[in-house]
């Protein structure tokens, strides 16, 4: 199986500031790579596919990026409601596997 | 507007049997992959399988953690999708998600809000 090693696990930043999010992928997926964000009892929504395409309603202030088997999502400009748990998921090769998470806070 | 609605979750035994729902509106049914998703309490989700579209043959792809357990399967004169899921553990303990796939990939467009499924005596 494709290992999806997700970093940090948990992160505080304040609002208006820019985070990153990172996935490291075991082997290489060829930017078969998604970034999910998921609130508090909810379900996780698509944010980012095939590594930087934005998914339709979703704010300009998400971006994704790839170098290499890295691939990262950024978050510029903070606001409240972009609290949550973030997953990335590798559609490259069967099994699809996710990241462990990050939690984001904002302060 | 994509609606995904599943039903079925509870409580059952080890060993038991339980077959979850997934009802779609919204979209046309038929050309769409469709996923099993579970997701334990504060863990990450696992992909548990899909089933292709009709240009696909409606085939299925099942991860192999649970391969020979689950069995999915849809319906399209109801657009309706089903995940069973036969001699249960404890460890299956989590939030079941059904998710359609997106055009370009194996990621997931659209999700619903999940069913729970307790395995415990």
């Amino acid at each position: 199986d494709i290992q999806m090693t997700q970093s940090p696990a948990s992160l505080s930043a304040s609002l208006g500031e820019t985070v990153s999010i990172e996935c490291l992928a075991s082997e290489d997926i060829y930017s078969n790579l998604a970034w999910y964000q998921q609130k508090p009892g909810k379900s996780p929504q698509l944010l980012i596919y095939y590594a930087s395409s934005l998914q339709d309603g979703v704010p300009s202030r998400f971006s994704g990026s790839e170098s290499g088997t890295q691939y990262s999502l950024e978050i510029n400009s903070l606001q409240p409601e972009d609290e949550g748990d973030y997953f990335c998921q590798q559609s490259y090769k069967f099994p699809l596997t996710f990241g462990s998470g990050t939690k984001l806070e904002i302060k | 507007e994509v609606k995904l609605l599943e039903s079925g979750g509870g409580l059952v035994q080890p060993g038991g049997s339980m077959r979850l729902s997934c009802a779609a509106s919204g979209f046309t049914f038929t050309d769409f992959y469709m996923n099993w998703i579970r997701q334990p309490a504060g863990k990450a989700p696992e992909w548990l399988g899909f089933i292709r579209n009709k240009a696909n043959g409606y085939t299925t792809e099942y991860n192999p953690s649970v391969k020979g357990r689950f069995t999915i399967s849809r319906d399209n004169t109801q657009n309706m999708l089903y995940l069973q899921m036969n001699t249960l553990r404890a460890e299956d303990t989590a939030t079941y998600y059904c998710a359609r796939s997106g055009n370009y990939g194996h990621y997931f467009d659209y999700w619903g809000q999940g069913v729970m499924v307790t395995v415990s005596s």
